[in-house]
């Protein structure tokens, strides 16, 4: 069975600076999809940004990005000029076709003024 | 499209009674999901529907859980009778996995059980 590991339950960023969360995953799949999740608060679950494994290209939205390490199974993710709204739980999520997501334990980011 | 729709937003119960969560996924969407997230273990898959049918309900805890999806825009998640470690936040969440992958689950905005 899949699975997704998030190896750090809490991390904090000086507002401003930059973050990298990580994220690995278990597949013997190669076609299959990948997610950052934003819960804030108000728990509501928000999709941060999307990858999918057979595209090489690192995926970019704004100030989020990830780095894509297919051969590792690793997928993290760096957010720039961290903003005090970015405080919320982070879950790494893995989807493949026809198949449930299959969600990481969260990392809980602090955002620090 | 307004989304993924739940209700009730809150429900409080005694323990021993029915509790039915509802869900209405976003419109040409074709999975259904609904997680219960806890502090202690996280996001926890209870059951995925696809095109209606039930996939894998490995996640229902017991028998006292059960869900249904009559039709493509309504689901139901149903606990009788309730226990007071059945608190929890209850998610539904709809996707896509039409042509040749997946979209991102949209979720709900959650379902706040509280048994006591």
């Amino acid at each position: 069975a899949q699975t997704v590991t998030q190896s750090q339950p809490e991390m904090s960023v000086q507002e401003a600076e930059t973050v990298t969360l990580s994220c690995t995953y278990d597949t013997s799949e190669s076609d299959y999809y990948l997610f950052w999740y934003k819960q804030p608060p108000s728990r509501q679950m928000i999709l941060v940004i999307r990858q999918e494994a057979y595209k090489q290209q690192n995926a970019t939205e704004n100030r989020f990005s990830v780095n894509f390490q297919k051969a590792a199974k690793s997928f993290s993710l760096k957010i720039s000029d961290s903003q005090l709204g970015d405080a919320a739980m982070y879950f790494c999520a893995y989807v493949r076709y026809g198949q449930n997501f299959v969600f990481g334990p969260g990392t809980r980011l602090s955002v620090l003024p | 499209d307004a989304g993924v729709i739940q209700s009730p937003r809150h429900e409080v119960t005694e323990m021993g009674q029915e509790v039915t969560l509802r869900c209405k996924p976003i419109s040409g969407h074709n999975s259904l999901f609904w997680y219960r997230q806890t502090m202690m273990r996280g996001l926890e898959l209870l059951i995925y529907f696809n095109n209606n049918v039930p996939i894998d309900d490995s996640g229902m805890p017991e028998d006292r859980f059960s869900a249904k999806m009559p039709n493509a825009s309504f689901s139901t998640l149903k606990i009788q009778p309730s226990e007071p470690r059945d608190s929890a936040v209850y998610f539904c969440a709809s996707s896509s996995d039409r042509g040749r992958g997946g979209t991102e689950a949209f979720f709900g905005q959650g379902t706040r059980l509280t048994v006591v």
